[in-house]
């Protein structure tokens, strides 16, 4: 069974950076579109990055040249590092993949959350 | 950017009474090879996002057959055809055609 697994979420002051990791089980997440997905606290789901085959990555406007999406083929984890934090990137952060459905993001995480103090 | 809103944002619904909620989308949501990545996603109070439908009709594993999805083009819909108690929650639409990925705003399900 799919399984994923975040960490690294954490308390830290505006213009810090923090590193998240997502672990993935189950499955081979080399070979999968891996996306890092946020919620502000009582908000609604925003869309941060994706990382798929061949290294290819994408960004949010909100985040890009601030996070950057890495993965580990050898430890099955994708990772978000995440620099000059404000106070907006308070958030929970989901990590998701397209396991069996094409392009559905079928799997989730519990969440990692991330408080960013002004 | 691809914007997709939903209506309406609450639904109140009584149980056993069918319940349906829309997503449009700004543009069209077909890629060049026939494909509309639109899914909808349940997020349930605490809890992560769970998948429903994927590429706008397709029932994901283990969920209830209630559950469909229809729609083409920019016009989309997901209908449960009779509440349940465990249907609480908030219903939201996603497009991964087009990056960046967008959702909508979300519809939140309540009981009468």
């Amino acid at each position: 069974e799919a399984q994923l697994v975040e960490s690294g979420g954490g308390f830290v002051h505006s213009g810090e950076s923090l590193r998240l990791s997502c672990a993935a089980s189950g499955f081979s997440a080399s070979s999968k579109y891996m996306i890092w997905v946020r919620q502000a606290p009582g908000k609604g789901l925003e869309w941060v990055s994706v990382i798929h085959h061949g290294d290819i990555t994408g960004y949010a406007d909100s985040v890009r040249g601030r996070f950057v999406v890495s993965r580990d083929d050898s430890k099955n984890t994708m990772y978000l590092q995440m620099r000059s934090l404000r106070a907006d990137d308070t958030a929970m952060y989901y990590c998701a993949s397209s396991v069996t459905t094409p392009g559905g993001f079928d799997s989730w995480g519990q969440g990692t959350l991330v408080t960013v103090s002004s | 950017e691809i914007v997709l809103t939903q209506t309406p944002l609450s639904s109140p619904v009584t149980l056993g009474q069918p319940a349906s909620f829309s997503c449009r989308s700004s543009q069209s949501l077909v890629d060049g090879y026939g494909n509309t990545f639109l899914n909808w996603l349940q997020q349930r109070p605490g809890q992560p996002p769970r998948l429903l439908i994927y590429k706008v009709s397709n029932r994901f594993s283990g969920v209830p057959d209630r559950f469909s999805g229809s729609g083409a083009g920019t016009d989309f819909t997901l209908e449960i055809s009779k509440v349940e108690a465990e249907d609480v929650g908030v219903y939201f639409c996603v497009q991964g055609t087009q990056l960046p990925y967008t959702f909508g705003q979300g519809t939140k399900l309540e009981i009468k």
